[in-house]
């Protein structure tokens, strides 16, 4: 029972480095998120994923972009690293009207 | 905008220790309110929720109450455990969408 899998746990960039962030779930939900989760500041919803095919910004969007791959899959990539953007990330799902499940998260430091 | 305010922490706390963690919340509408809770090294998990005022969500010996009138939802817990050390977010939604406002999260350590 998989839920929510985030990949990788960990990653160290460099400044003006790319990457992308994988998450997956196998609940067959609709919905899915991307926040980051710094100290004192509690969650931001950086893009959301409504359904298969659509994207919006959330709270946080600037210097990310998203990809929902299909219904299981919803990507996020860091074109451009800041050290703004160490954090942790998590990825969520939900189905309508039922709470969100989240990954165990992607610890990213950018120097 | 919609808004959550938690009590800061940390909060460090004996074993059997009565536990109370305060939110509370600027919104339009009626919200539904909850509580997440973050061990170390995990992601969030859904600790309790309620959806209408005058509700009680209640879980693993945790109980919130909905209070319309003073807009709150605070965490209880009567005898708390060294298991029960970890990361609490208080969250709402609004206008039947799912996405998430959370507070800024109160670390609780509980000391055998």
């Amino acid at each position: 029972n998989a839920g929510v899998t985030q990949t990788p746990k960990f990653q160290v960039l460099k400044t003006g480095q790319s990457m992308t962030l994988q998450c997956a779930q196998d609940m067959n939900h609709n919905s899915m998120y991307w926040y980051r989760q710094d100290p004192g500041m509690g969650l931001r919803l950086i893009y959301y994923s409504a359904s298969e095919g659509t994207t919006d910004k959330g709270e946080v969007p600037n210097g990310y972009n998203v990809s929902r791959l299909n219904k299981r899959e919803f990507s996020l990539r860091l074109e451009s690293a800041a050290p703004s953007q160490t954090s942790v990330y998590f990825c969520a799902s939900s189905a309508q009207g039922s709470p969100l499940h989240f990954g165990n998260g992607t610890r990213l430091t950018v120097t | 905008g919609d808004s959550v305010t938690q009590m800061e922490g940390p909060v460090t706390l004996s074993e059997e220790a009565f536990l109370t963690i305060n939110c509370t919340y600027t919104a339009t509408g009626y919200p539904s309110l909850f509580w997440y809770v973050q061990y170390p090294g995990e992601g969030l998990q859904l600790l309790l929720k309620a959806t209408k005022a005058d509700d009680k969500g209640s879980n693993k010996g945790f109980e919130a109450t909905y209070r319309k009138e003073t807009t709150s939802f605070h965490l209880e817990k009567g005898s708390v455990q060294v298991s029960d050390s970890a990361v609490y977010f208080c969250a709402l939604t609004n206008f039947g969408n799912e996405k998430l406002t959370f507070g800024t999260g109160t670390r609780l350590t509980i000391i055998p």
